[in-house]
């Protein structure tokens, strides 16, 4: 398996711009995970998907952010209207549950924002 | 809540030598997991280790093992003939299957191996 594939790897963009995040998730991997990572406040967990489900997304900071699961192989992270406080590495994280408990999860590249 | 608390913000370590990042958590849950991770430069988040909390024998992976105090809730990193490519940010994270697989993070020690 090729692992936890995000898209774009960088992206800069002017505030108020739209912003699209990509992750497709390891393949067989039931658990997905958005990550924030910034030198103030670490690493975040924004919102995590069971099964195409979102369980939590009470670590999405505002109402600007938008997460969606159409299929068990992509997920997208939505900025919308993006703003320079934005700018931070996210990363998408996958899991497996075995035997009702989660395992360790695998993470992608991630994607470094930076909002001008 | 969980928390994780990573009280080194730095290291550094000569090459060959060994090394210990330390790690203290809270956590009411009694069923939960324990990994450290990795992230070099390139910013790649790796798995190092994993510890189940029921198991009373600590994690070894070739020159990385842990100590794992469970009564003290605490989960430290050792890292023998440390090796160039160890220079990273390592983090600390816990797991409770209660709360779906998701991590919660240490704040992350710096650490340098010096040629």
């Amino acid at each position: 398996d090729a692992g936890v594939i995000q898209s774009p790897r960088h992206e800069v963009t002017e505030m108020g711009q739209e912003v699209t995040l990509r992750c497709k998730p390891i393949s067989g991997h039931d658990y997905l995970f958005w990550y924030r990572q910034t030198m103030m406040r670490g690493l975040e967990l924004l919102i995590y998907f069971n099964n195409n489900v979102p369980i939590d997304d009470s670590g999405m900071p505002e109402d600007r952010f938008s997460a969606k699961m159409p299929n068990a192989s992509f997920s997208t992270l939505k900025i919308q209207p993006s703003e320079p406080r934005d700018s931070a590495v996210y990363f998408c994280a996958s899991s497996f549950s075995l035997g009702g408990a989660g395992t360790e999860a695998f993470f992608g590249q991630g994607t470094r924002l930076t909002v001008v | 809540a969980q928390t994780v608390t990573q009280s080194q913000p730095e290291m550094s370590v000569q090459e060959a030598e060994t090394v210990t990042l330390s790690c203290t958590y809270d956590t009411s849950e009694n069923n939960y997991y324990l990994f450290w991770y990795k992230q070099p430069p390139s910013r790649q988040m790796i798995l190092v280790i994993r510890q189940e909390a029921y198991k009373q024998q600590n994690a070894t992976e070739n020159r990385f093992s842990v100590n794992f105090q469970k009564a003290a809730k605490s989960f430290s990193l050792k890292i023998s003939d440390s090796q160039l490519g160890d220079t990273a940010m390592y983090f600390c994270a816990f797991m409770t299957a209660r709360y779906g697989s998701r991590l919660t993070f240490g704040e992350g020690t710096q650490l340098t191996v010096n040629p």
